[in-house]
């Protein structure tokens, strides 16, 4: 995805309340996607993959969806905490080669 | 068990020096890929080391280097600095041949500022 530079989209929720977060990727032979959780000071951190062969799949609290028609991919949180705040990255890649990041978005949970 | 490991994890240069990176991959791993974040964006991919090589190569210009030793760690060095090398580098340790993300782990990164 382009950089949006040093202000990235922002997504203020309620705790308590549910996420989504959204991603366009930009290979449409990518087959391998992963949402990352980046805190302020630390490296990506994984929270949950998808290959192309699936449009949905669930983890712990989260659930990612995949539209390869549009090239979309999305990261639901249920029940969002505090410990949530985070940047999250979707990043792509094709035969589990080098992965493409997006350029992120900042969750901000209210308390 | 340690993670993956960098240094330093803070340095200040200045514009045409050389700067040299390091990373110490994750116990049992082989591959090391270097990532480039510049604040407000997304790491992007410089290049991948495995088996003392460079296996692949992101769109980064040829001041950007790399070595991978024996023991799997692997330095960055990038010559002639400019002022938008400025930048968190991030190592990433994988083992080849697993092909799960949840396996792919991120060190804190060095940040890098050229003045």
């Amino acid at each position: 995805g382009e950089s949006v530079g040093l202000h990235l989209p922002t997504l203020s929720v309620q705790e308590g309340d549910n996420s989504i977060i959204n991603c366009a990727y930009s290979n449409s032979a990518s087959d391998y996607f992963i949402w990352y959780k980046q805190e302020s000071g630390k490296g990506p951190q994984f929270i949950i993959d998808i290959r192309s062969n699936m449009d949905k799949r669930q983890g712990q609290r989260v659930t990612v969806l995949l539209n390869k028609t549009v090239k979309h991919l999305s990261l639901q949180i249920a029940a969002t905490q505090p410990g949530d705040s985070a940047v999250y990255f979707c990043a792509e890649s094709r035969n589990f080669n080098k992965f493409y990041f997006g350029s992120g978005t900042k969750l901000n949970v209210k308390p | 068990d340690a993670g993956v490991t960098q240094s330093p994890t803070h340095l200040i240069k200045t514009r045409g020096q050389q700067v040299t990176l390091r990373c110490s991959p994750k116990s049992g791993h082989d591959t090391v890929s270097w990532y480039q974040q510049a604040l407000g964006q997304g790491p992007q991919f410089i290049f991948q080391y495995y088996e003392e090589e460079e296996r692949q190569r992101g769109n980064f210009p040829d001041r950007f280097s790399g070595h991978q030793f024996p023991n799997y760690s692997s330095e960055l060095n990038v010559n002639a600095l400019l002022l938008g090398d400025s930048a968190l580098y991030l190592c990433a340790s994988s083992l080849t041949g697993d092909f799960s993300g949840n396996t792919i782990y991120f060190g804190e990164g060095s940040w890098l500022t050229v003045v």
